[in-house]
């Protein structure tokens, strides 16, 4: 079965500091791959994909993700922690060949402390 | 969330009782979706739609069906609501499948006493 795995519930990090959430992928075939971040009280937004070509991928608000296909790894990075960081981030991946539905994890919450 | 509103956006009902969500759109969008967000379960896609009167289950589809007459709406009912079916729904749409970035919507909290 197709799955996308986020294997932290939560990420702590101090402000300043780089931050790392992870996902892992099982797709059949070549995957497109997505992070989305989700506010409090708020619907999720777009923060990058990786279809294609360079494995790292940049995207909003300063966040970058590396696909890895040997690892079958897509983990979210930034350089230097915002508190205003602080959400819920949620990885999807989908079979670029069969391609109706997004496989979503459940979802990683991201604490930045002042 | 611009070009993309849920109605309503909080609800209380009773066990028993039909309940619609509506969810529009003003990005022209062909695909559209609902999701429930529900805590230890992520994302879980209900139906969706990939074009005016075609659909298809998602992966928790029992007790609920949709609708969709026009490009711009999507609704979702909820026939006989019960308290499992208390959660918040997201509607979403996307100009295609597969790399196509999805809209969310702000959300539907519904409560089922």
């Amino acid at each position: 079965a197709q799955s996308v795995a986020q294997p932290e519930d939560q990420v702590n990090v101090a402000e300043g500091n780089p931050l790392t959430v992870k996902c892992t992928y099982s797709v059949s075939g070549n995957p497109y791959l997505f992070w989305y971040v989700q506010y409090p009280n708020r619907g999720l937004q777009f923060l990058l994909k990786y279809i294609t070509g360079d494995n790292l991928v940049k995207g909003s608000y300063g966040f970058e993700a590396e696909f890895n296909k040997s690892q079958t790894s897509f983990h979210l990075k930034k350089p230097s922690a915002l508190v205003s960081d602080s959400a819920l981030y949620f990885c999807a991946a989908i079979n670029a060949g069969n391609n109706r539905k997004l496989i979503w994890g459940l979802g990683t919450s991201l604490a930045v402390n002042p | 969330d611009a070009g993309i509103t849920q109605s309503p956006r909080h609800k209380v009902t009773e066990t028993g009782t039909p309940v619609t969500l509506r969810c529009h759109q003003t990005e022209n969008h062909r695909y559209m979706y609902w999701y429930r967000q529900d805590p230890g379960h992520g994302l879980r896609l209900i139906h969706y739609s990939y074009g005016v009167k075609d659909t298809d289950k998602g992966e928790v589809s029992d007790g609920y069906s949709v609708s969709r007459s026009k490009t711009e709406d999507f609704l979702l009912t909820l026939e006989s609501a019960t308290s499992s079916q208390t959660s918040v729904y997201f509607c979403a749409s996307a100009p295609g499948p597969g790399a196509n970035v999805l809209t969310f919507g702000a959300g539907s909290r519904l409560t089922v006493l």
